[in-house]
């Protein structure tokens, strides 16, 4: 069994400040962890993902997340925000080794960046 | 590359009609995803099929919804008779999996289908 939390449905922040947004999972097997980022009217796309390699991981437009299985989390940052970085975020939770019917999708994070 | 195309990118129809979703995966995707999106329910995947055999399809509400995918570059998620409750964004995704429908796989998601049944 497996679970994600995102734990805000909405973060504001100014642009040129650093972005936070934050995930929890649970899972009763090795996990892998995704962030997709979904632009208003469009599909979603991959940030990065962690799949048991490095716990830092760098994904695309300077975000990264680290891999904390101490605390359970995957929370995903940037140093500066930019406009357009304002959509929404997805945090995805799978097995390591499962199949796609594992994924299991967050409720979603609305970033706001204010100028 | 195009990405992965969908259409109509809008639908506006009235209850008990058939509506017929269509995805272009990209080219050399051997996997092939049909996604719902809500509100209340966040996304959901519905079907997904691998070298164009469907693999799960545990994820469609009921009989009212079919998919297929005929060709490794075409597939629809079609909806007969549809209903309000149907009402979503719709997305189809794809991916080139070398073990398969793999869970850690990236797929590449279009841009969706926003359907309305009045």
């Amino acid at each position: 069994a497996q679970s994600v939390t995102q734990l805000d449905s909405h973060v504001s922040v100014s642009e040129g400040t650093p972005v936070l947004l934050r995930c929890n999972y649970s899972s009763s097997y090795s996990p892998s962890l995704f962030w997709y980022v979904q632009h208003p009217n469009k599909g979603l796309q991959l940030l990065l993902k962690y799949t048991s390699a490095a716990t830092l991981v760098k994904g695309i437009n300077g975000f990264e997340a680290e891999f904390k299985k101490s605390e359970t989390s995957f929370h995903l940052t940037k140093p500066s925000a930019h406009m357009s970085d304002a959509a929404e975020y997805f945090c995805v939770v799978t097995r390591a080794s499962g199949s796609a019917r594992q994924l299991t999708f967050g409720s979603g994070t609305q970033l706001t960046v204010l100028p | 590359d195009a990405g992965v195309i969908q259409s109509p990118r809008h639908e506006v129809t009235e209850m008990g009609q058939e509506v017929t979703l269509r995805c272009k995966p990209i080219s050399g995707h051997n996997s092939l995803f049909w996604y719902r999106q809500t509100m209340m329910r966040g996304l959901e995947l519905l079907i997904y099929f691998n070298n164009n055999v469907p693999i799960d399809d545990s994820g469609m509400p009921e009989d009212r919804f079919s998919a297929k995918m005929p060709n490794a570059s075409f597939s629809t998620l079609k909806i007969q008779p549809s209903e309000p409750r149907d009402s979503a964004v719709y997305f189809c995704a794809s991916s080139l999996g070398d073990r398969g429908t793999g869970s850690t796989d990236t797929q590449y998601f279009g841009p969706g289908t926003r359907l309305t049944v009045l």
